[in-house]
């Protein structure tokens, strides 16, 4: 069972704006949650990361919300470039194991 | 460079055959973990160890996949009897053994089983 969900596989958006990614999960036994970024034909790399005790981390242009009672996440990428066009995963953790969700694919139109 | 590395990156190999694959961690990392991507989906967890104990297993796994860890260092993951379906991309992460901790990724290797 996908505990994991990210509902939007695709999503273009241009140079400059704003990116928003979504991802739901089911599991409340959840307590950390994490954004990779994968290129293709290369391993996932890590972004930012939130726990379950906070409900906003930032890092640069990146920005990760949490809403625990909808078990509802999003990363906000502020402004898009370029480089940032590549398949993003939504992570959840419950101690040891990752789960992940089928990633969307973020294009970023010049 | 001192992040998780794998080895190989790309094996083709015909059907029926062993495969082995190795992953070296991020040197201090007690935990290390194998994870399989098919086309379309995210990683999947497959097991993991903390130093050489091997602490969980998915049922992914099934018995032609053996996983070790002799010395709590790199690891190797073996395939035996290989089938089509076990064409996909094999990452390997670790960590250290704390709670919220992030697992850091290799560039995977890719498996095409013909």
């Amino acid at each position: 069972d996908q505990q994991v969900k990210q509902n939007s596989p695709s999503l273009s958006v241009q140079e400059g704006r704003i990116s928003i990614l979504n991802c739901d999960y089911t599991n409340s036994m959840f307590d950390y949650f994490l954004w990779y970024k994968k290129y293709p034909a290369e391993g996932p790399t890590f972004l930012i990361s939130i726990s379950s005790i906070k409900d906003k981390n930032e890092d640069g242009r990146f920005t990760v919300f949490l809403n625990k009672s909808a078990k509802h996440l999003s990363l906000h990428i502020v402004p898009s470039q370029p480089g940032d066009s590549a398949v993003y995963f939504c992570a959840a953790s419950d101690d040891y194991k990752l789960s992940f969700g089928a990633g969307t694919t973020v294009t970023v139109r010049a | 460079d001192t992040g998780v590395s794998q080895d190989p990156r790309h094996k083709i190999t015909k059907r029926g055959q062993n495969v082995t694959f190795r992953c070296d961690p991020i040197s201090e990392h007690n935990r290390l973990y194998w994870y399989r991507q098919t086309l379309g989906q995210g990683p999947e967890f497959l097991t993991y160890f903390q130093n050489e104990a091997q602490l969980e297993k998915s049922r992914l796994l099934s018995d032609r996949f053996s996983a070790e860890r002799p010395k709590g260092s790199f690891s190797t993951l073996e395939i035996q009897r290989t089938e089509q379906g076990d064409s996909a991309m094999y990452l390997c992460a670790s960590s250290l053994a704390r709670l919220q901790e992030t697992q850091y990724f290799g560039p995977g290797t890719r498996l095409l089983v013909l």
